[in-house]
Order: structure tokens, then C-alpha cells, then sequence
């Protein structure tokens, strides 16, 4: 069974410094998805960034942006020039393309933001 | 397009009593997924519907939890005889027939508070 790991349970970082957010996981597929979720105080989850596994490049939406090693299976997150607005949960979660169709989430990181 | 709905927002229940939440998923979308999240945890997987079909639901505990979706209405999640661990956010997602990207959009979530 695939497996997500997020070993930092909270984080800190100042405002418009870098911060990154770890995520391991653990499957024997090839082909599958990867995803950072956002889940701020309001609780409504918002999808910040995916990747696909085959494909070699890293994502990156504005400001966001992943490191994905896939022989490591390592995704790890990048938030550049932070913002008081990304003070939230960030979950990784794995999506099996193999017909299982549900989210593993990991257990998530708490980051601040700090003026 | 509205986003994915859910209500209600917050439900208090006493145990032994029965809870029903309801999720309408967003205009097109005919797959609907059902997720559990515990303080402080990441989001755990319950069930995944189609219109009139349960497709999996491994996620689900074997007693007293049920979901359908019916070919008109919401699709629905019934606890019956809650119990103090049954408190807990549920977060209903929805996505298209076609999986593009493997995206599932998220509602705002149900707070279950049992007394």
C-alpha cells in the first residue's frame, strides 16, 4: 500500500524569504500523481501545485514550485517570496492512476508566516 | 460554476443519535469522494460513488456509516448511532467523468461535533 510522509509538523519562515516543505512516499506503481494541498483556517482545501510522475520536469505555479526525485521518492515544495496569505496546512497527497481514484494524504505541515 | 457544496457547515449531535451530511458536487461532475479528518491529521479516504454506485468505499468503517449518491439529489453520508470518535471534519470532493489531471475539487467541509 502507497504510503505519504511529511516529517515537519510545523515550519516557520519570515515574510518574502523561501521555505521549503518536505514529502516522501512510498509505492511500487510507475505512474501516478502528486499533489501540494493548501488547507488555511477557513478548512476549505485549495490544490496549490501537481506533478506527474512521468514527467521529468518540475511544476511550478507563480510563486510555488517542487523539487520531485523520483528514483528518491522525494516532493518537496518551494514557496518563494512569502506571503502572509500562505500561512496555512500544506498536505501532500499521492493519486494512484491505477484505479484506486482516492487521495493518500500525508499528515500535513503547519507553516507560518512571520511579519 | 459553483463550487463543490456542502451542509451543513457545522452539525452537533448527541450519541446514539444519527447525522447526515450532504455534499452536492459541482455542475458536470459525476464522481463524488468522501474524506474523514481527525484533529490535527491529514484527511483519510472513506468512500468513492458514482451517480447510483458505490465504487469503493475501504475507507469506510464497516458499522454504521453508509453513503449514496442518488441519480437526483446529493450524494449523502449517513452516520448512525455517532459516538464521541466520530467527531470530525468531512470534506466531500467532486470531479468530472473524464479525470483531467486527476483533479478532485473539495467542499468547505462538515464539522461533526458529538456531545
Amino acid at each position: 500500500a502507497q504510503t505519504v510522509t511529511q516529517s515537519q509538523p510545523e515550519m516557520s519562515v519570515q515574510e518574502a524569504e523561501t521555505v521549503t516543505l518536505s514529502c516522501t512516499y512510498d509505492t511500487s506503481e510507475s505512474d501516478y500523481y502528486l499533489f501540494w494541498y493548501k488547507q488555511p483556517p477557513s478548512r476549505q482545501m485549495i490544490l496549490v501545485i501537481r506533478q506527474e510522475a512521468y514527467k521529468q520536469q518540475n511544476a511550478t505555479e507563480n510563486r510555488f514550485s517542487v523539487n520531485f526525485q523520483k528514483a528518491a521518492k522525494s516532493f518537496s515544495l518551494k514557496i518563494s517570496d512569502s506571503q502572509l496569505g500562505d500561512a496555512a496546512m500544506y498536505f501532500c497527497a499521492y493519486f494512484s492512476t491505477s484505479g484506486t481514484y482516492k487521495y493518500i494524504f500525508g499528515t500535513g505541515t503547519r507553516l507560518k508566516v512571520l511579519a | 460554476n459553483a463550487g463543490v457544496m456542502q451542509n451543513p457547515r457545522h452539525l452537533v449531535r448527541r450519541r446514539g443519535q444519527e447525522a447526515r451530511l450532504r455534499c452536492s458536487p459541482m455542475k458536470g461532475h459525476s464522481h463524488v469522494y468522501w474524506y474523514r479528518q481527525l484533529p490535527e491529521e491529514g484527511l483519510k479516504f472513506m468512500v468513492y460513488l458514482q451517480k447510483e454506485n458505490i465504487i469503493d468505499e475501504s475507507g469506510m468503517p464497516k458499522e454504521r456509516f453508509s453513503a449514496e449518491f442518488p441519480k437526483e439529489g446529493p450524494s449523502i453520508l449517513r452516520i448512525q448511532q455517532v459516538v464521541r470518535g466520530d467527531s470530525a471534519a468531512y470534506f466531500c470532493a467532486s470531479s468530472p467523468p473524464v479525470l483531467q489531471g486527476y483533479e478532485q475539487f473539495f467542499g468547505p467541509g462538515t464539522r461533526l461535533t458529538v456531545l
